[in-house]
C-alpha cells in the first residue's frame, strides 16, 4: 500500500532554513509527480509545490516562489523541501502527496509534519 | 492565484442530501476536467473522495457525487451519515500548470 512519510519539521526561528523529507513507498516512486501541500493551525489547504517524475520540472505558489525548493531523489524514494528565509505565516503542518496515475490530482497524502517558525 | 469559493459551512439531518459548491475561474474549475475533492476529519490528512470531477475511487461511498457547471464545481453527498462529519476542500488544476484548493467547508450533521 501507499506510504508517504515526511519528517524535518520541527521549531525554528524566523529567517532561518528548514529542509523536510518525504520517505515513499509501495508504489514506483519514479514514475509520479509529487506535491507540498500546508495547513496553517486551523485554516485550510494551500498548494505549495509540485515536481514531476524526472525532477524536470517544478512549479510554485505565489507565497513561496523564491524562498522554497522541491526537489526528489528517485534512487531513494524520497521527496525534499528546502525552505528560507523562513516567517511566521509559514507555520503550517506540510504534507507531501502523489498524483493520480496520469492525472494532475492528488490522490494520496502522508500524515503531515508541522513546521512552526517562532523566535 | 487566488483559492476557490467554497461556503464556510453546510449542514444538514441524518439521512439527508446536501452539495457543496466550489467557484473558480475559467484559468482553473472551468477549463479543466481536473477537480477533485477531499475529506478531512480533524487532526487526520485529507482523503480523496472524488477526481476527475465526478469519478469516485474504489472504495469511496456512493453516497458522494460530483459535477460542474461553467465555472462552479459541486459535491453532493446523499443519504448523509455522521461519519460524514468533516471539512472538505475542492481542488482544480490550473492553466498556470498549478494546484488551487478551495477555502474549505465544514459539513455538520445535526
Amino acid at each position: 500500500q501507499v506510504q508517504l512519510v515526511e519528517s524535518g519539521g520541527g521549531v525554528v526561528q524566523p529567517g532561518r532554513s528548514l529542509r523536510l523529507s518525504c520517505a515513499a513507498s509501495g508504489f514506483t516512486f519514479s514514475t509520479y509527480g509529487m506535491h507540498w501541500v500546508r495547513q496553517a493551525p486551523g485554516k485550510g489547504l494551500e498548494w505549495v509545490a509540485v515536481i514531476s517524475y524526472d525532477g524536470s520540472d517544478k512549479y510554485y505558489a505565489d507565497s513561496v516562489k523564491g524562498r522554497v525548493t522541491i526537489s526528489r531523489d528517485n534512487s531513494k524514494n524520497t521527496l525534499y523541501l528546502q525552505m528560507n528565509s523562513l516567517r511566521a505565516e509559514d507555520t503550517a503542518v506540510y504534507y507531501c502527496a502523489k498524483d493520480w496515475p496520469g492525472r494532475p490530482e492528488i490522490d494520496y497524502w502522508g500524515q503531515g509534519t508541522l513546521v512552526t517558525v517562532s523566535s | 492565484q487566488s483559492a476557490l469559493t467554497q461556503p464556510a459551512s453546510v449542514s444538514g439531518s441524518p439521512g439527508q442530501s446536501i452539495t457543496i459548491s466550489c467557484t473558480g475561474t475559467s484559468s482553473d474549475v472551468g477549463g479543466y476536467n481536473y477537480v477533485s475533492w477531499y475529506q478531512q476529519h480533524p487532526g487526520k490528512a485529507p482523503k480523496l473522495m472524488i477526481y476527475d470531477v465526478s469519478n469516485r475511487p474504489s472504495g469511496v461511498s456512493n453516497r458522494f457525487s460530483g459535477s460542474k457547471s461553467g465555472n462552479t464545481a459541486s459535491l453532493t453527498i446523499s443519504g448523509l451519515q455522521a461519519e460524514d462529519e468533516a471539512d472538505y476542500y475542492c481542488s482544480s488544476y490550473t492553466s498556470s500548470i498549478t494546484r488551487v484548493f478551495g477555502t474549505g467547508t465544514k459539513v455538520t450533521v445535526l
